[in-house]
């Protein structure tokens, strides 16, 4: 079945500092990606979609200027937290989907310090 | 506008109780619905799809059920276990010809079962 790989899976920073994240389509053509984020004992929050090759579509409250989404191709969905906070520490996820299903990343687990 | 609204937003049950999460959607032309246990921390896991002939699906102790009449689908857990915690997602597709269905996620529904 398809796969989407996201890195890394976890990483530490220090705040001020800019984290990028990767999500990539492994065996087919994503032209569509969705990144969420999650704080704890909450539910997946839909950040923004992206498309291949036009700019991203940012959910009300999410800052595209701090959350800088990259969608150069069509196996490559980047997300970068500029800036880091530590109130930016989350569960972040992509997204894509093929043929009705859905498939997920595994997930990066941001800790801003 | 194609949506997908979950309730109730989040749940607290007594372990071995039983619990029914509830999704309803007004995504048109609908192709299919599945329910995704996300634990936390994690990427969701797919536990059932539901096809627009289809009125019940169950996998081990979880039960879906769809009436495509009304745009309402149920999953019911039942005899809870403290590893059934987690965020349960109601992702519906819609139909359209060529790979790229266009999916709406619900917002989840939170669930915690304590001993």
């Amino acid at each position: 079945g398809a796969v989407v790989s996201q890195h890394p899976s976890w990483v530490i920073c220090k705040s001020g500092t800019s984290v990028k994240i990767e999500c990539r389509s492994l065996d087919f053509q994503a032209t569509t990606m969705f990144w969420y984020r999650q704080f704890p004992k909450q539910s997946l929050m839909l950040m923004a979609t992206s498309n291949e090759g036009s700019k991203a579509t940012y959910e009300q409250g999410v800052e595209k200027d701090k959350f800088l989404i990259n969608h150069a191709s069509l196996t490559l969905s980047t997300l970068t937290v500029t800036s880091a906070h530590p109130e930016d520490s989350s569960f972040y996820i992509c997204t894509t989907y093929r043929w009705g299903e859905a498939f997920f990343g595994q997930g990066t687990r941001l800790t801003v310090v | 506008k194609n949506q997908v609204e979950q309730s109730p937003q989040s749940l607290i049950i007594l372990e071995g109780k039983n619990c029914t999460l509830q999704c309803n959607y007004t995504v048109s032309p609908f192709s299919n619905l599945r329910w995704y246990k996300q634990d936390t921390g994690r990427g969701p896991v797919s536990l059932t799809i539901m096809t627009f002939s289809e009125n019940t699906k169950s996998n081990g102790r979880y039960t879906a059920t769809l009436d495509a009449d009304t745009k309402q689908s149920s999953l019911h857990i039942t005899a809870s276990q403290l590893s059934d915690s987690a965020s349960y997602i109601c992702v519906v597709s819609v139909r359209y010809t060529g790979a790229n269905s266009k999916l709406t996620f619900g917002k989840g529904i939170t669930l915690s079962v304590r001993p």
